[in-house]
């Protein structure tokens, strides 16, 4: 699976829009973009997925470049309960390939 | 829908000892899979069963085993339990689609004294 960079932290103010980087530069035509968070203790939160196309669900909007090499999460409206690691992944669609490669995601702290 | 469970939530043992953790799927998915969180090495991959069979395996010595039942439900076993090895163990599941998604459970919180 392809390999992902993220900033090590950010912050945002809460009610505003929270705009998570993730550069994927080595990424191949059958891989997707899997965002998770975890707040602190808690098993990881799946958030959203693509593959090449924007997607967007209750929790977040997944925006990804034209050339696939890199991804923003978008969460509108920001919230506290949003503070938590943020971690975008990158994983081959075939089956069985569950294993999911977690990197050192990006600390994202909401600010009141 | 019932999430993911995982028994016990925490656990204390002494080097030397072996361990059993358990995780119920959410019902319907067939893939179970199981990581370690530490501080110093992040989420890493141990292994993944898939009817019965261990489908996927991780960098872990063999002291770290599991198994899945065929109502899906699985346990993982550490034998001859090190310091090192205090840990949050996270089972995911997930359905066998293209592309799915894995559901995380809350975790069993080891501690090796």
């Amino acid at each position: 699976d392809a390999k992902t960079t993220q900033p090590p932290s950010m912050d945002c103010a809460e009610g505003r829009a929270a705009n998570l980087p993730c550069n994927h530069s080595t990424i191949s035509g059958n891989e997707y973009v899997y965002w998770y968070r975890q707040i602190h203790s808690q098993g990881p939160q799946y958030i959203i997925h693509g593959l090449k196309n924007n997607e967007t669900n209750e929790m977040a909007s997944l925006i990804i470049t034209e050339d696939r090499k890199s991804s923003t999460l978008i969460l509108p409206h920001a919230t506290l309960r949003d503070t938590a690691v943020y971690y975008c992944i990158v994983r081959a669609a075939n089956f069985g390939n569950e294993k999911l490669t977690f990197g050192t995601g990006t600390r994202l702290t909401i600010i009141p | 829908k019932a999430g993911v469970t995982q028994t016990p939530r925490y656990l204390i043992k002494t080097r030397g000892q072996q361990v059993t953790l358990s995780c119920s799927p959410i019902s319907g998915h067939r893939s179970v899979s199981w990581y370690q969180q530490t501080p110093g090495q992040g989420l890493q991959f141990l292994f993944e069963y898939f009817s019965e069979t261990q489908r996927n395996k991780g960098n872990f010595p063999g002291r770290f085993s599991g198994r899945q039942f065929s109502n899906s439900r699985s346990e993982m076993n550490v034998s001859t339990l090190e310091l090192g090895d205090s840990a949050l163990y996270l089972c995911a599941s997930s359905l066998i689609t293209q592309g799915n998604e894995q559901f995380f459970g809350p975790g069993t919180r080891l501690t090796v004294l």
